[in-house]
């Protein structure tokens, strides 16, 4: 199946801070997708991206579509608290035959935020 | 508007136990997944659906089974529970490629 190296796999920060993480993949994909969990739940997404070199805000988060269809990076602008949680990225590569069972997901960032 | 609901949230089984994890959705999606989540291995797919009467396997198949009766139901059975099936599970339901999760049910197999 496709890879996905998603880093860093932790982070521990201060709040306030600005906080970076990415994706990268051995193929091309034609969506890239951001989740977030939260402790004791599922996954909720974040942010979806759809077009090689799209930029996408939701709030103080913007995630881009790398220009080479390889890759995506998740930035959270000013770090609060309840941002703590695993952060996944996901993507659908072209040869998959479309819909979620195409998709593949990475291991995951944790964040973790320091008072 | 209750999304994805699974049910039970917890479980414990003993080696060679089957049991039913349930999973229903109320958003009219045709695909429905199984995941299963373990520390520093990310989401696996176990096996998924593209509609009512229509299963595929995914990733980790091994030990699971699947049916599709419905649109809003997709049941994961473990057949004989072994200690590596020890994980949080999460079905998700699809419109495109945007996954909709429910909350997890962890299961613990002794």
């Amino acid at each position: 199946g496709q890879q996905l190296n998603q880093s860093p796999q932790s982070m521990f920060i201060q709040e306030g801070e600005d906080v970076s993480m990415n994706c990268t993949s051995s193929s091309i994909f034609n969506t890239w997708l951001w989740y977030k969990q939260d402790p004791g739940e599922g996954p909720v997404l974040l942010i979806a991206l759809y077009k090689a070199g799209e930029l996408t805000s939701n709030g103080r988060l913007t995630a881009q579509f790398g220009i080479t269809r390889k890759d995506s990076f998740l930035n959270i602008s000013a770090s609060i608290p309840s941002d703590v949680g695993i952060y996944f990225c996901a993507g659908q590569s072209i040869y998959s035959g479309g819909g979620a069972d195409g998709l593949t997901f990475g291991k995951g960032t944790h964040l973790i935020i320091q008072p | 508007n209750a999304g994805v609901t699974q049910t039970p949230k917890f479980q414990v089984l003993k080696t060679g136990q089957s049991m039913t994890l349930q999973c229903a959705q109320d958003m009219n999606h045709e695909y429905m997944s199984w995941y299963r989540q373990d520390p520093g291995m990310g989401l696996r797919l176990i096996h998924y659906s593209v509609g009512a009467g229509i299963t595929d396997q995914g990733e980790v198949p091994n030990g699971y089974n699947v049916s599709r009766s419905t649109t809003e139901d997709f049941p994961l059975r473990l057949l004989s529970a072994a200690p590596s099936q020890t994980s949080v599970y999460f079905c998700a339901s699809s419109s495109g490629v945007q996954a909709f999760f429910g909350q997890g049910t962890r299961l613990t197999v002794v």
